[in-house]
């Protein structure tokens, strides 16, 4: 089972609709979440972050955390072709005292929003 | 692109070779790190630093190794290269331990 899991999609929803990203993960030691951005040829940039059950919003984004399901999810709400891009989940895994954690990443979902 | 520099951003080279990538950032971060991507696998860790001569092995490390002798700059160095090894390399930073990373630009790197 890979640490962190995401399905490769392609998602494709149309403009101004909510794109849902989910993202699952095995170690329940893991203590923080990030999503990033990744336009084709580009490098990834983060988006947003999570470390407490619950949703967090960011303009158009929302970042949904359950740590009983071991799950993160992102929603982008009223979805523009610009939007389209990879969307990779990362999670900190095996951080704690003095360790260091690192930080793994799924295989990312590819979003498609079409006009 | 918090101040990380990539090169060469473009590079073929030899299967046998040896070939270093340079990151260098010009925030004076203390962490660290080297990732490549490859289709369906997506980011994996190859290698990172928390200091001056301190690095450590990420999940793909083999056939790789690394340095750091000033702060700023982040060696990776390709012993042998191999076919295998024909990927996109990402240089990241990270402010704090235990936090988000921000990535470079990134190295293509073809091994023919």
């Amino acid at each position: 089972q890979k640490e962190v899991e995401q399905n490769s999609g392609p998602l494709s929803v149309p403009e101004g609709a909510i794109a849902s990203l989910n993202c699952t993960y095995s170690d329940r030691g893991s203590q923080s979440f990030f999503w990033y951005r990744q336009y084709s040829g580009k490098s990834p940039e983060l988006i947003m972050f999570i470390y407490s059950n619950g949703d967090k919003e960011d303009g158009r984004f929302t970042a949904q955390l359950n740590k009983a399901s071991q799950y993160v999810s992102l929603l982008i709400r009223d979805s523009q072709p610009s939007d389209s891009a990879t969307y990779l989940c990362a999670v900190l895994i095996n951080a704690g005292g003095t360790s260091y954690g690192k930080l793994t990443f799924g295989q990312g979902t590819i979003l498609t929003v079409h006009p | 692109d918090a101040g990380i520099t990539q090169s060469p951003r473009h590079k073929v080279t030899e299967t046998g070779t040896p070939v270093t990538l340079r990151c260098h950032q010009t925030e004076n971060h203390r962490y660290m790190y080297w990732y490549r991507q490859d289709p369906g696998h997506g980011l994996r860790l190859i290698h990172y630093s928390y200091g001056v001569k301190d690095t450590d092995k990420g999940e793909v490390s083999d056939g790789y190794s690394v340095s750091r002798s000033k702060t700023e700059d982040f060696l990776l160095t390709l012993e042998s290269a191999t076919s295998s090894q024909t990927s996109v390399y990402f240089c990241a930073i990270s402010v704090r331990r235990n936090t988000e990373a921000f990535f470079g630009q990134g190295t293509r790197l073809t091994v023919v």
